[in-house]
């Protein structure tokens, strides 16, 4: 098993671009999540889903739209890339009530 | 104030000393508590989950001081494996496996 997996691993982009970034896990998950991470900050919480067909806004969901594709995959996009999200994006799964598992992380960075 | 607040280190011990890290939260609502390590540029992993009694893996002991709302985590007989940086991370009841991160502490053992 691959375990959850991210798309791509580095990215540049300039402001007002835009991109997805892409998550597949082949753990049968339910619920799924993209964090960012920033020094000084932690792990901060972007967007979850619960489970298949449902989404929900964690604590910084501005400037972020996500889609939860089918079960294994759940997509981050970015409308107009600002500076201020450069950043490592990591997404994860679970089963709900468990331990998150990370994907290994995508470094973006917004010039 | 943070939600949850480490020590960010770092701390530099040598191989074979005994560690600890506290950590501190702040919600009494909180359900559940974590430990996961986090490598140099990789993706937090579990390390151990916290009970009320407390519990030990191999060499980690992890602790839970309700009343005073704080998690240690010992290290004992440190290896230069054990370099990374410990997230403490707490969950809140009935939050749907939301996770709530602490920024870490770093953890350098010399040889």
């Amino acid at each position: 098993n691959a375990g959850v997996t991210q798309t791509p691993k580095f990215q540049v982009l300039k402001t007002g671009q835009s991109m997805t970034l892409q998550c597949a896990q082949d753990m049968n998950h339910n619920s799924m999540y993209w964090y960012r991470q920033d020094p000084g900050m932690g792990l901060r919480l972007i967007y979850y889903s619960a489970s298949e067909g449902t989404t929900d806004k964690g604590e910084v969901p501005n400037g972020y739209n996500v889609s939860r594709l089918n079960k294994r995959e759940f997509s981050l996009r970015l409308e107009s890339a600002a500076p201020s999200q450069t950043s490592v994006y990591f997404c994860a799964s679970s089963v709900v009530g468990t331990e998150q598992y990370f994907g290994p992380g995508t470094r973006l960075t917004v010039t | 104030r943070k939600e949850v607040e480490q020590d960010p280190g770092p701390f530099n011990v040598p191989e074979g000393a005994t560690v600890a890290f506290n950590c501190t939260y702040s919600n009494s609502a909180s359900q559940s508590f974590f430990w996961y390590r986090q490598d140099c540029r990789k993706e937090p992993k579990l390390l151990m989950s916290v009970y009320s009694s407390g519990n030990e893996d191999g060499r980690f002991t992890a602790q839970l001081n309700r009343a005073s709302q704080y998690i240690s985590l010992l290290i004992r007989d440190s290896k230069l494996s054990d370099s990374a940086t410990y997230l403490c991370v707490v969950k809140h009841e009935g939050a749907t496996n939301k996770l709530i991160f602490g920024t870490g502490t770093l953890l350098a053992v010399q040889p």
